[in-house]
């Protein structure tokens, strides 16, 4: 199972928005509707910002939205912050009864 | 408040074995689905593996990598998941984590996640 391909970087100036695409195939992500998405900022664990392509745990701002488009997913980012500035990984449910990680994506708050 | 907490990682010669477990809490730990998922130093995630509750058959699943070497289990009873590491590979060198699976209209993936034990494979 490949990983799932995510642009490297995406950087942004506070309160702009960001995209990061999170490109997969049939057989991930354009097959279910599970995919998610995770912050990681260094040194520590990721945690969990979207599931199920579009919903937001408890506790996370509404700043954070993700979509779905055929085999492509997306995580936006509004009204970027400082604290925003992380490595996103998004995460898709297989029909190998398996799950695949993103390559993962670097955002830098300008 | 739910909590996971890794040991047993350490430096393992390649070839070796190792155990790790995880410690839960705050939740219903029988009714979970468990995963493992690993990260190299400066790389990305890698999901290991899964373990279905018991009343969900209680059947495990591996990413083809660590397949036929990497085992995880549960005991309900003490609220502890593991992975047991065989034939240990330089490529296995990683921070563990231990994870919940979320549940909402069905298991969606990763949910909470522990802080993760680094497991050291070299001679």
């Amino acid at each position: 199972q490949s990983a799932l391909t995510q642009p490297a970087s995406v950087s942004g100036s506070p309160g702009q928005s960001i995209t990061i695409s999170c490109t997969g195939t049939s057989s991930d992500v354009g097959g279910y509707n599970y995919v998610s998405w995770y912050q990681q900022h260094p040194g520590k664990a990721p945690k969990l910002m979207i599931y199920e392509v579009s919903n937001r745990p408890s506790g996370v701002p509404d700043r954070f939205s993700g979509s779905k488009s055929g085999n492509t997913a997306s995580l936006t980012i509004s009204g970027l912050q400082a604290e925003d500035e992380a490595d996103y990984y998004c995460s898709s449910y297989t029909s190998s009864s398996l799950y695949v990680f993103g390559t993962g994506t670097k955002v830098t708050v300008l | 408040e739910v909590q996971l907490v890794e040991s047993g990682g350490g430096l393992v010669k390649p070839g070796g074995s190792l155990r790790l477990s995880c410690a839960a809490s705050g939740f219903t730990f029988s009714n979970a689905w468990m995963s493992w998922v690993r990260q190299a130093p400066g790389k990305g995630l890698e999901w290991v593996g899964r373990i279905k509750s018991k009343t969900d058959g209680g059947t495990t699943d591996y990413a083809a990598p660590v397949k036929g070497r990497f085992t995880i289990s549960r005991d309900d009873s003490k609220n502890t998941l593991y992975l047991q590491m065989n034939s240990l590979k330089t490529e296995d060198t990683a921070v563990y984590y231990c994870t919940t699976e979320g549940y909402s209209s069905g298991w969606y993936g990763v949910d909470y996640w522990g802080q993760g034990t680094l497991v050291t494979v070299s001679s």
